[in-house]
C-alpha cells in the first residue's frame, strides 16, 4: 500500500504569491493534518479535517487555508507568501481524528520564498 | 497545557552500545506520548506510542520508552545502537485534541 503522497517535492515562490500544496492520505484514512516545519525546529500544526471538516486549527494567520476533499485528499493554500514561510510541509494521515492514533506523514513539499 | 521537553540537543553513541533519548512531558490529564523519527530530507517516521498499559512500549526498528509517571518522563531507548540511527528524534504528545505537539528534536549521532 502507498502511504502518504505529497506534491510537489519542491517549489520556489517569490514574496506576495499564492501557492497550493496537495497531500493524498493513507488509504483508509478519513483524517489529514497539516504541519510546518520551519529549519532547526520541531513540526507546527496547522490543520486538522476529518470527513471533510475542519477538527482544529494552530496559531497560523487566515493567510493559510486548506480543505478535504470527498476522497479525503487535501489541499493547503498559502496566499499573499512572505519570506517566513519558507519550510518543509508536512502532511500526515490518521484513521479517524482522536488523541490516541498515531499519525502517519507524507515526506514533504520543501516551500522557498524568495 | 500540554507540551513535552527535549533536554538534550544532541546525543552521541558510539554502535553497539545502549542509547536513550530523553523526553519529558507536562500534561494535565492522561497524556498520550508518541516518538517521530526523521531522516535527512524526509517526512517523519511513527516509532511508537503510549496510550494506556504496560509503562514500557516496545516500537519500531528495535526501540522501545518507557514511561514514567513519577518522573513524568517518556525516554526512548536502544539496547545496541546502529550507526543508521543517526536521525532526528522528536517526542510528541496529543492532548484533548489530537493535534501532535512536538518537542525541539534530539539529533542522535552514531559513530563506529
Amino acid at each position: 500500500d502507498a502511504g502518504v503522497t505529497q506534491s510537489p517535492t519542491h517549489l520556489i515562490k517569490t514574496r506576495g504569491q499564492q501557492v497550493t500544496l496537495r497531500c493524498s492520505p493513507i488509504s483508509g484514512h478519513k483524517s489529514v493534518s497539516w504541519y510546518q516545519q520551519v529549519l532547526g525546529q520541531g513540526p507546527q500544526f496547522i490543520f486538522q479535517y476529518y470527513e471533510k471538516e475542519e477538527r482544529g486549527r494552530g496559531n497560523f494567520p487566515d493567510r493559510f487555508s486548506a480543505r478535504q476533499f470527498p476522497n479525503y485528499s487535501s489541499e493547503l493554500n498559502v496566499n499573499a507568501l512572505l519570506l517566513g514561510d519558507s519550510a518543509l510541509y508536512l502532511c500526515a494521515s490518521s484513521l479517524t481524528a482522536g488523541e490516541r492514533f498515531e499519525q502517519y506523514f507524507g515526506p514533504g513539499t520543501r516551500l522557498t520564498v524568495t | 497545557a500540554q507540551s513535552v521537553a527535549q533536554p538534550e540537543d544532541q546525543v552521541n553513541v558510539a554502535e553497539g552500545n545502549p542509547l536513550t533519548v530523553k523526553c519529558t512531558y507536562s500534561v494535565s490529564g492522561n497524556p498520550y506520548l508518541f516518538w517521530y523519527v526523521q531522516y535527512p530530507n524526509r517526512g517523519l517516521q511513527f516509532l511508537l506510542k503510549y496510550i494506556t498499559g504496560d509503562n514500557l512500549v516496545k516500537g519500531s526498528y528495535g526501540f522501545e520508552a518507557e514511561f514514567n509517571k513519577s518522573q513524568t518522563s517518556f525516554h526512548l531507548k536502544k539496547p545496541s545502537a546502529l550507526v543508521s540511527d543517526s536521525a532526528l528524534y522528536f517526542c510528541a504528545d496529543t492532548g484533548t485534541a489530537s493535534k501532535l505537539t512536538f518537542g525541539t528534536g534530539t539529533r542522535l549521532q552514531v559513530t563506529l
